[in-house]
């Protein structure tokens, strides 16, 4: 299994301004992912933080919004930048430890943009 | 790319039922089929998954069953208790990255 330490739980921001979100595992994987998921909605994957190396993008999310890092293989960081009210959301971060297995998630970040 | 359709988007069931959740997914490279409940609040929990290899898996009272012809799969919950009333959620992995479905929330009545 995999431990997921992701903060913060939640915060409340003015638009316009940009927010860090942390992701902290307890062990080394090779797979982080992060993920959106709006009220009532499904999970929609934003992008694949790759270790040594820029993150993917999933189609309708750009770096310059969601810059990602990934300094080591426990670590990862999803900054919202320039935020506006529909960025409003719940955002995940999740692992894997090995290729088809299972996906591990973060407690969620709950953000809401005034 | 992969697209996964999941129906119904909700779901009420009597304590003791059974409740069936289907999914469709659309890219034949997918070999990996998780399912996912999330209560209010909490970050998804992977309840039962299936490798492509295998058609059939069971564990207790949770079922998934795969059809790779007709690509699609589903979940079997055997008599429900009110603790399954969740939202679920079913993916699929074609190269390295889940793609979930819509989800559905399952209302078990005492």
């Amino acid at each position: 299994s995999a431990v997921i330490s992701q903060k913060p739980s939640r915060d409340i921001c003015q638009r316009g301004t940009s927010l860090t979100i942390q992701c902290q595992v307890d062990s080394q994987v090779t797979m982080m992912f992060w993920y959106r998921q709006q009220p009532g909605q499904s999970l929609t994957l934003i992008a694949t933080a790759n270790q040594g190396s820029e993150a993917t993008y999933e189609s309708g999310f750009v770096i310059d919004k969601f810059p990602i890092s990934r300094p080591n293989l426990t670590f990862s960081t999803l900054t919202v930048s320039n935020m506006s009210p529909e960025d409003s959301s719940i955002y995940l971060c999740s692992v894997e430890k090995g290729g088809n297995t299972e996906a591990f998630f973060g407690q969620g970040t709950r953000l809401t943009v005034v | 790319g992969e697209n996964v359709e999941q129906h119904p988007s909700t779901l009420s069931v009597q304590e003791g039922d059974s409740a069936v959740i289907k999914c469709t997914y659309s890219d034949s490279a997918s070999n990996y089929f998780p399912w996912y409940k999330q209560e209010l609040g909490k970050r998804p929990q992977l309840i039962i998954d299936i490798r492509s290899n295998v058609g059939e898996k069971k564990d207790q009272r949770i079922a998934v069953t795969l059809n790779k012809t007709a690509k699609h799969f589903s979940l079997h919950i055997t008599e429900t208790q009110p603790e399954d009333s969740a939202v679920y959620f079913c993916a699929a992995r074609p190269t390295g990255k889940l793609i979930f479905g819509q989800g559905t929330t399952l209302q078990v009545k005492p």
